[in-house]
């Protein structure tokens, strides 16, 4: 099967400006899941979706982040206006009815730096 | 605050030697617990899974639970190069997001 399709793998923006991230799950997984990795730390959730609806996101900046997962399929993170310390890897995550078993499959990630 | 705890390491064996990771985890709700590994520059993968107290064996690795002291190991047996990378550590309860430890990186030198 298909991975986890995350698109850009690479962006640079200056500060204050806005970006967007893309992610397609994996086809039939329900869950999809934002985190956000800084250099030297864990991944850090920043937004649980299942289907199209949100779960949990007590842990997004709500001031300056967006996500939204339209239709239950793919997803967009949106940040505007980024911050210098925005710059971190974005992970996408999705996972099936049998998450027990099975943990989350991830994507390649989109590293974002803001100078 | 719901956490995981790591220690950040860096943990170097030999080659062959059994590398021992260790994490600690404080809410004592948490039912599945997860390691993945993290090469640089790339996305973590999952390498075990394990759900009841005591040793869960998978090839090369072991992962062991022990909820009572809220602990959890992955045990390398015959450390290689290629082990070389960051170990993440994650817990969740049934339904919630995982959440991850800082990682503990390991060197293996041949």
């Amino acid at each position: 099967e298909a991975g986890v399709a995350q698109s850009p793998r690479y962006k640079i923006i200056e500060k204050r400006q806005s970006v967007a991230f893309w992610c397609n799950p994996i086809s039939g997984h329900a869950t999809l899941y934002w985190y956000q990795q800084i250099l030297g730390q864990g991944p850090k959730l920043l937004i649980q979706f299942q289907n199209n609806g949100v779960v949990d996101d007590s842990q997004l900046p709500k001031d300056r982040f967006s996500a939204e997962r339209l239709k239950g399929v793919d997803s967009t993170l949106k940040i505007q206006p980024a911050k210098l310390e925005d710059s971190a890897v974005y992970l996408c995550a999705s996972s099936s009815g049998q998450f027990r078993n099975y943990g989350y499959t991830f994507g390649s990630g989109t590293r974002l730096t803001v100078v | 605050q719901k956490e995981v705890e790591q220690n950040s390491g860096p943990l170097s064996v030999p080659e062959g030697a059994i590398a021992s990771l260790n994490c600690t985890y404080s809410d004592r709700g948490s039912q599945s617990f997860f390691w993945y590994r993290q090469y640089s520059g790339k996305s973590p993968e999952l390498i075990m899974s394990i759900y009841s107290n005591g040793d869960k064996e998978d090839g090369r690795f072991t992962a062991q639970l022990n909820k009572a002291s809220q602990y959890v190991s992955l045990l390398i047996r015959d450390s290689q190069p290629s082990d070389s990378a960051t170990y993440l550590c994650a817990a969740n309860q049934a339904g919630t997001a995982l959440i991850f430890g800082k990682g503990t990186t390991l060197s293996v030198s041949s």
